[in-house]
């Protein structure tokens, strides 16, 4: 069955780095655009990033244009979420899901992870 | 870019309805049908529930149903259960302009 499994996240200083990763297993992980969404404390869902098929078109929210960068390695099966200039109103649940339909972006997340914790504060 | 407006909560008793609303704008829900649904339970990973302003995917129920008219949508779910019980949220592509996702902040749903 669809699997993804969010990991890296943790507790780091305003200015900080961290770097998620993904991991998907059950399905042609080649085959599928994914996203980065994140719970926010108070805030609900805000949608972060997403990436096509193969690597080479990337969106973002404005929220962390030119702070966050997807990319994805599809030998590896796995999705990443480089994340600098990490700021307090970062902090929440990252999710990575896995749009849909097969090789094109419907804008809908069918499968997520459980999510993976950042915690940005001094 | 700003989130879509939902009602913070609703409640209803086992068995009765449910409306919950969501508010955008001429640029996202009023300009495209891809508005969808997901349900939330506090903890675990959130499901699409409603694609394409009124599709259900496999698995669930007809008890939820989607709707749209103008910049607003609408989920309504039928014959409450408790374990309806829990988020949601609604969500809109807003254009090729900016490719972006849009989610509304939310409705917490309460089963009395």
């Amino acid at each position: 069955q669809v699997q993804l499994v969010e990991s890296g996240g943790g507790v780091v200083k305003p200015g900080g780095s961290l770097r998620l990763s993904c991991a998907a297993s059950g399905f042609t992980f080649s085959d599928y655009y994914m996203y980065w969404i994140r719970q926010t404390p108070g805030k609900g869902l805000e949608w972060i990033s997403y990436i096509n098929t193969g690597d080479n078109t990337m969106y973002y929210a404005d929220s962390v244009k030119g702070r966050f960068t997807i990319s994805r390695d599809n030998a590896k099966n796995s999705l990443y979420l480089q994340m600098n200039s990490l700021r307090a109103e970062d902090t929440g649940v990252y999710f990575c899901a896995r749009d849909l339909r097969r090789k094109v972006s419907s804008w809908y997340m069918n499968f997520w992870g459980q999510g993976t914790l950042v915690t940005v504060s001094s | 870019q700003s989130t879509l407006t939902q009602p913070r909560s609703v409640s209803g008793s086992p068995g009765q309805s449910v409306t919950i609303s969501c508010t955008g704008t001429s640029s996202d829900i009023g300009a495209y049908n891809y508005v969808s649904w997901y349900q939330h339970h506090p903890g675990k990973a959130p499901k699409l529930i409603i694609f394409d302003v009124n599709a259900r995917p496999s698995g669930v129920p007809d008890r939820f149903f989607g709707s749209k008219s103008g910049n607003t949508a609408s989920l309504t779910i039928s014959g409450l259960q408790t374990e309806d019980e829990a988020d949601y949220y609604c969500c809109s592509y807003a254009g090729s302009y900016t490719f972006h996702v849009l989610f509304g902040g939310g409705t917490k749903l309460t089963v009395l």
